[in-house]
């Protein structure tokens, strides 16, 4: 277990939805990513946030949005996204960055836009 | 540019034994590490390697050389369950991970 959750693990939208991936992290860590994982690519950073606050935005389209709520919990809302979004998304959580520290993930969401 | 490279797909036969390579090239370097992702999975941590040399877990080993910008990692008495995708990943000097593409290793009987 890796102490990392996400849902849904499967999502199904049409372009006009708007729908939001949940990240929780039960491991006490200060920092949380987002990434993007397609097929035969490498993880793509999406989104960092070090003790609640935005450090990373590595020119993510606008109809991603990112919300912190607090250490333990993030967000992702999405809104009129496109086909080529369709991948896997994966949070991640470690005790800080800036450092050499282990990021643990979660399983993923499974998106999917129509 | 940031590079990561590692083959795209190998396969090892059942109680043999495997060498996944990766080669960087990396503004600066703060650390290797390598994780193991099953399909439909959560990537989860294999090893990590600072200092040039192996380092053994079990029948899992990693190695590193700095000046060649390569590592590998060695799979010893390999299990079905060891189909998975294995991803190489460098902590550039803004200790930014710099993945690669990933490794699918498919295990035969």
């Amino acid at each position: 277990e890796t102490g990392v959750t996400q849902t849904p693990r499967h999502l199904v939208m049409g372009m006009t939805n708007k729908k939001s991936l949940k990240c929780e992290q039960h491991l006490g860590h200060n920092a949380m990513y987002w990434y993007k994982q397609s097929a035969k690519k490498p993880l793509e950073l999406m989104f960092v946030y070090n003790f609640k606050e935005q450090t990373e935005n590595n020119s993510v389209p606008s109809r991603f949005s990112p919300e912190c709520p607090n250490s333990s919990h993030l967000f992702l809302h999405l809104h009129t996204l496109q086909p080529e979004d369709s991948a896997l998304y994966l949070c991640a959580s470690s005790q800080v960055i800036g450092s050499t520290d282990t990021q643990y993930f979660g399983p993923g969401t499974r998106l999917t836009v129509l | 540019g940031q590079n990561i490279d590692q083959p795209t797909e190998m396969t090892a036969t059942e109680g043999a034994i495997v060498q996944i390579n990766c080669t960087y090239q990396t503004s600066g370097f703060n650390g290797l590490f390598w994780y193991q992702q099953h399909a439909g999975e959560a990537p989860t941590f294999l090893s990590y390697n600072v200092l040039d040399g192996l380092e053994e877990k079990g029948r899992f080993s990693s190695f590193l050389s700095r000046s060649k910008g390569y590592s590998y990692l060695l799979l010893k008495e390999l299990q079905m369950k060891d189909s998975a995708s294995y991803l190489c990943a460098v902590t550039d000097s803004n200790y930014q991970l710099i993945w690669g593409a990933g490794t699918k290793l498919i295990i035969k009987p």
